[in-house]
């Protein structure tokens, strides 16, 4: 069965700095897609970022950027110049047969 | 805004009474997705709709259902509610079905509590 862990249930960073959260999955397939949504205190699910399992180049948006590492099944979210507002909870997801999420990586930015 | 709309935003309930969430998606996406979100924990998928059919389940119980209209916006039914149903509800919408290389968008929720 697919999985898809966090091992970092919490962290905490100084404004500014840069941090990286985990994610590691598990799955036989080949084609399939990654995603890390941000969930601050407002609950609202908010899309971060998405990769392409065929897809080589890592993607990017903005301050936020991933480091997928197809062999070794890794898929880690780095923030760069952090701030305030992007505390929140962290879900890592991975898209199969159907969407399986990590149990998340709550992340504060201290000011 | 995702363009994913839920209604209502909260609701307070007793227990053993029933309610409706609804939930309309993007326009253009075929897909529906329910997830349950208790306080701290993560998401748990409970049940899929694609252009009206039933396509997957998770972990839902038999006192919930759903359904997808030929609007395609979708209900999701809660009934003989306990204290542990508490929990924020969301939907989700998608394009096409899960496993074809899909991104969910998610509405706002619908916060749930039962006293």
């Amino acid at each position: 069965a697919q999985t898809v862990t966090q091992s970092q249930p919490e962290m905490s960073v100084q404004e500014a700095e840069t941090v990286t959260l985990s994610c590691t999955y598990d799955t036989s397939e080949n084609n399939y897609y990654l995603f890390w949504y941000k969930q601050p205190p407002s609950r609202q699910m908010i899309l971060v970022i998405r990769q392409e399992a065929y897809k080589q180049q890592n993607a990017t948006e903005n301050r936020f950027s991933v480091n997928f590492q197809k062999a070794a099944k890794s898929f880690s979210l780095k923030i760069s110049d952090s701030q305030l507002g992007d505390t929140a909870m962290y879900f890592c997801a991975f898209d199969d047969d159907k969407i399986i999420f990590g149990k998340g990586t709550r992340l504060h930015i201290l000011p | 805004d995702s363009g994913v709309t839920q209604t209502p935003k909260h609701l307070i309930t007793a227990t053993g009474q029933r309610v409706t969430l609804r939930c309309s998606p993007r326009s253009g996406d075929l897909s529906v997705y329910w997830y349950q979100q208790s306080l701290d924990q993560g998401l748990q998928f409970l049940i899929q709709y694609y252009n009206g059919e039933e396509r997957a389940k998770g972990n839902i119980l038999e006192r919930f259902s759903a359904q997808q209209f030929p609007d395609l916006h979708s209900e999701l039914n809660l009934s003989s509610l306990e204290l542990g149903d508490s929990a924020l509800y969301f939907c989700a919408s998608s394009m096409r079905l899960a496993g074809e290389r899909n991104t969910q968008y998610f509405g706002p929720g619908t916060r749930l509590t039962v006293l």
